[in-house]
């Protein structure tokens, strides 16, 4: 069974404030993939990051980077000096080996204030 | 840029009609996706198409049919809705899982049953 994790319900900061997403998931899959998307208020999911089990370098995006830790099943997502268009839903997600389904973590609610 | 478009963003509908919601997709995705989405539950996966003609149930089909005739279309049908089926509702759609291609989703559905 898959199980993806997102502690944190809501989170909110103050514009230029650098803001971590937490996302802990459980696969017994050796070859799985690791997303991050993004759902702004008007419902999209726009697709962030892909990552596969077999690389665990982290990445930078601009303002945003990845950190992926097997030993912790870990793959947390920081937003740098974050902006009020940064506030939105993001949701973590998980998908095993060769199997179709895409399993989300419940998503987090992140608002920016200005 | 992948392309996922729904064709209907809000909808109000009464309890017992017949309800269709249709996707279409410009990338030729062989894989195509209806998932709903409700507060605190998060993303669940209604049906799943690999092809044309080709579907599987994902976690709560119940209440629901689908269709794919053609590559780029994937309609949701509700037979005879339901005030519990009010939701939002996503599509998506993806290449064949052999490398854990990416998953493209709509803007969402916004469904309301009366």
């Amino acid at each position: 069974a898959q199980k993806v994790t997102q502690a944190q319900t809501e989170i909110s900061v103050v514009e230029k404030e650098d803001v971590t997403l937490d996302c802990v998931y459980e696969t017994r899959d050796t070859t799985y993939y690791l997303f991050w998307y993004k759902q702004p208020p008007s419902g999209e999911l726009v697709f962030l990051i892909r990552r596969n089990s077999f690389d665990e370098q982290n990445e930078i995006s601009g303002r945003y980077s990845w950190n992926f830790q097997k030993s912790t099943s870990s793959f947390n997502f920081t937003i740098t000096a974050s902006q009020v268009v940064d506030s939105a839903v993001y949701f973590c997600a998980l998908k095993g080996g060769s199997n179709y389904k895409l399993t989300f973590g419940k998503g987090t609610l992140l608002t920016v204030n200005p | 840029d992948v392309k996922v478009t729904q064709s209907s963003r809000y909808l109000v509908k009464r309890t017992g009609e017949k309800v269709f919601l249709e996707c279409v997709q410009d990338m030729d995705h062989e894989n195509m996706f209806w998932y709903r989405q409700d507060p605190g539950l998060g993303l669940r996966l209604i049906y799943f198409s690999y092809d044309v003609k080709m579907k599987e149930k994902g976690d709560i089909p119940e209440g629901y049919s689908v269709s794919r005739e053609k590559k780029e279309r994937f309609s949701l049908i509700l037979e005879s809705a339901s005030t519990n089926q009010t939701s939002m509702y996503l599509c998506a759609s993806s290449f064949p899982d052999s490398s854990g291609n990416t998953i493209y989703f709509g803007e969402g559905s916004w469904l309301t049953v009366v």
